[in-house]
């Protein structure tokens, strides 16, 4: 079965802290990998997407991997702030299993001040 | 571009009733998608269509029906709604199912079965 893991389930870090979430998928043949974030009680907002061609993407303070042949996504944020707050989930669309992204459960980030 | 829209953000029913979740795009996405998300478990896809008329079932579609009438909006039905459906939907949609396409989500419907 296709699954996605991501690791940990919570974080808690001081503002300030450069921090890495993990997401690890069981197929190498994927199209592509979503990084969401998603705040209580709200939706979801995609923040990068990285294309199965591609190493890694950047936006801001965000930087998110990719290696295929491990299986395995990260996702870095620099300089952390209490607003960086969420959870964070990862997606896989795998080249084979249809139309849906293949979600992992998630990571629950807190900033503290 | 208001992108996904969902309506309503919240709802209670009771166990056997129905009612149809409304979702709508503005950004001229072909292909379109419905998941649920439980609590502590990542989403599930329930059903998707890929263009006006044309729809198809996802991993969990039992109790679930959907329609595709026009480009822009792909509403849910939920027909003797029970408490195994209480969770949160969502509604996505793409351009297209490619390498570059992300899929971009509504805010969501908090859905309570009593």
């Amino acid at each position: 079965k296709q699954e996605v893991t991501q690791i940990p389930a919570a974080l808690s870090v001081p503002e300030g802290e450069n921090l890495v979430l993990n997401c690890s998928f069981t197929d190498s043949a994927i199209y592509n990998l979503q990084w969401f974030r998603q705040d209580p009680g709200k939706g979801l907002t995609s923040l990068l997407l990285i294309q199965s061609s591609q190493r890694e993407q950047t936006s801001g303070r965000l930087n998110a991997s990719l290696d295929k042949s491990s299986g395995r996504s990260t996702l870095y944020i620099a300089a952390s702030q209490p607003g960086d707050s969420a959870t964070y989930l990862c997606a896989v669309k795998y080249s084979n299993s249809g139309y849906a992204l293949n979600f992992g459960k998630g990571t629950s980030l807190l900033v503290t001040p | 571009n208001a992108g996904v829209t969902q309506t309503p953000k919240f709802r209670i029913l009771k166990i056997g009733q129905s009612m149809t979740l409304q979702c709508a795009q503005d950004m001229n996405h072909n292909y379109m998608y419905w998941y649920r998300q439980d609590p502590g478990m990542g989403l599930k896809l329930i059903y998707y269509s890929v263009g006006a008329g044309i729809t198809d079932k996802g991993e969990v579609p039992n109790g679930y029906n959907v329609s595709r009438s026009t480009t822009e909006d792909f509403p849910l039905r939920l027909e003797l709604a029970a408490p195994s459906q209480t969770s949160v939907y969502f509604c996505a949609s793409s351009y297209e199912v490619s390498s570059y396409n992300e899929q971009f989500f509504g805010p969501g419907t908090r859905l309570t079965v009593l």
